[in-house]
């Protein structure tokens, strides 16, 4: 249980795009999901705090209105990035969390992510 | 979110238990640890998380200290699949995660 399926895996596009990708909670509601991005050799680091029906909170120094994010439902969240452009590239992970209440005291599970190259 | 620091990197011998260590010292009450293990390309893996009391799965173990100031994660029969960057992340259930740099733990044949 508590699969996390991110879609695309992998996307190359031209500068000047924009790129839509989406997270989904296979076999649970989650309140809340989150964005992470990861540069190579480096660490996670995250974006943005995404919960369902209002506005996500982003992180010092994440543009919002670079990184569009919608949360829709309890099963879906999806990142926009906005024009992109070759420092954009990076790989994107999602998490998401199980609905507060239903299940205390669970982890954060994680999507196996997206690579995004832009040309 | 308290701060985590692991060392960068550890080899074991296959087969052997893989110990990974990890200070938490600015942990509050109400903060769990997690740990995750991250594959090259892949997203992270769920292991094990704790509060207070030590934790046993499939997959690994996890002893906290009585101050709650660090922890370490124990991976019994270390296998080369076991090769990846393992996490320790100290936070609220439902709250954001902060990762840190991470232990890349290398399983010698």
């Amino acid at each position: 249980g508590a699969v996390v399926s991110q879609h695309p895996s992998w996307v190359i596009c031209k500068s000047g795009t924009s790129v839509k990708i989406e997270c989904r909670s296979l076999d649970f509601q989650a309140t809340t999901m989150f964005w992470y991005r990861q540069f190579p050799k480096q660490s996670l680091m995250l974006m943005a705090t995404s919960n369902e029906g209002s506005k996500a909170t982003y992180e010092q120094g994440v543009e919002k209105d670079k990184f569009l994010i919608n949360h829709a439902s309890l099963t879906l969240s999806t990142l926009t990035v906005t024009s992109a452009h070759p420092e954009d590239s990076s790989f994107y992970i999602c998490s998401a969390s199980i609905v507060a209440g239903t299940a205390n005291n669970q982890p954060q599970h994680f999507g196996d992510g997206t690579r995004l190259s832009i040309l | 979110d308290a701060k985590t620091t692991q060392p960068t990197s550890m080899d074991c011998a296959e087969g052997r238990a893989a110990n990974l260590p990890c200070n938490h010292s600015t942990i509050s009450g109400n903060e769990y640890v997690y740990w995750y293990r991250q594959i090259h390309s892949q997203g992270p893996q769920y292991i094990i998380h704790g509060l207070k009391n030590n934790e046993t799965n499939e997959m690994a173990s996890l002893i906290i200290t009585e101050d709650r100031k660090s922890s370490t994660l124990i991976l019994p029969h270390a296998t080369l699949r076991d090769t990846a960057v393992y996490y320790c992340i100290a936070a609220n259930t439902g709250n954001q995660f902060y990762f840190g740099t991470g232990t890349s733990l290398t399983v010698i044949p």
